[in-house]
């Protein structure tokens, strides 16, 4: 099974709202990353934050990490159209380590 | 600083063909990675390299697929003999050779179809 998977599987929102994203993980991590692809394309780096860390923010991102739970969210606050796009988590276990994707959220904004 | 390269964009391919997909990984990267992912699936693992070395080909089918990081060029990711279900988008994403956490940088990608 995938070592990130993320729920939902698909979210709907209107612009201006909050879009909450989840995923969990099984095995220990060093690192859990949360990447955007909108159709077609290929994928952003967001944001990456540590075993060590428990919340992050990036401009109207914030991830949290809770490593007891093995899961982490990412808050996209006051969403706009343009956020449209799947929003996938990677996890890696630290160094050069290939990324784990789990399946992703696809998140339409409707204006 | 250019981002990571890949050619061709889009590739098709008949059945038995053989498919030739390159990435030219960030300046000063030195580590390059190879995913698939399949029509609304996440991206799964293929292989991982750098400079003349395969680091880690767990990922790879053990048949028809082969990829190399030469010293001078671009990475190459071949799939000989192609069938229907190699269609995919295959991205590659490359790292600093000095790791200090694992971000990795990923290229547009190149979507293979199969006929």
């Amino acid at each position: 099974s995938q070592q990130g998977e993320e729920d939902p599987q698909a979210l709907s929102i209107q612009e201006g709202e909050n879009a909450t994203m989840n995923c969990s993980y099984k095995t220990s991590i060093n690192n859990l990353q949360w990447y955007r692809q909108n159709s077609g394309r290929g994928l952003v780096h967001l944001i990456l934050i540590r075993s060590n860390e428990r919340e992050k923010h990036s401009g109207r991102l914030r991830v949290t990490l809770d490593t007891s739970k093995k899961s982490s969210s990412l808050l996209i606050t006051a969403s706009r159209a343009a956020d449209t796009a799947s929003y996938f988590c990677a996890t890696d276990k630290g160094g050069s380590e290939k990324l784990v994707f789990g399946k992703g959220t696809k998140l339409t904004v409707n204006p | 600083n250019a981002g990571v390269m890949q050619n061709p964009r889009h590739l098709v391919r008949r059945r038995g063909q053989e498919a030739r997909l390159r990435c030219s990984p960030m300046k000063g990267h030195s580590h390059v990675y190879w995913y698939r992912q399949l029509p609304e699936e996440g991206l799964k693992f293929m292989v991982y390299l750098q400079k003349e070395n395969i680091i880690d080909e767990s990922g790879m089918p053990k048949e028809r697929f082969s990829a190399e990081f030469p010293k001078e060029g671009p990475s190459i990711l071949r799939i000989q003999q192609v069938v229907r279900g190699d269609s995919a988008a295959y991205f590659c994403a490359s790292s600093p050779t000095t790791v200090s956490y694992n971000e990795q940088f990923f290229g547009p990608g190149t979507r293979l179809t199969v006929l």
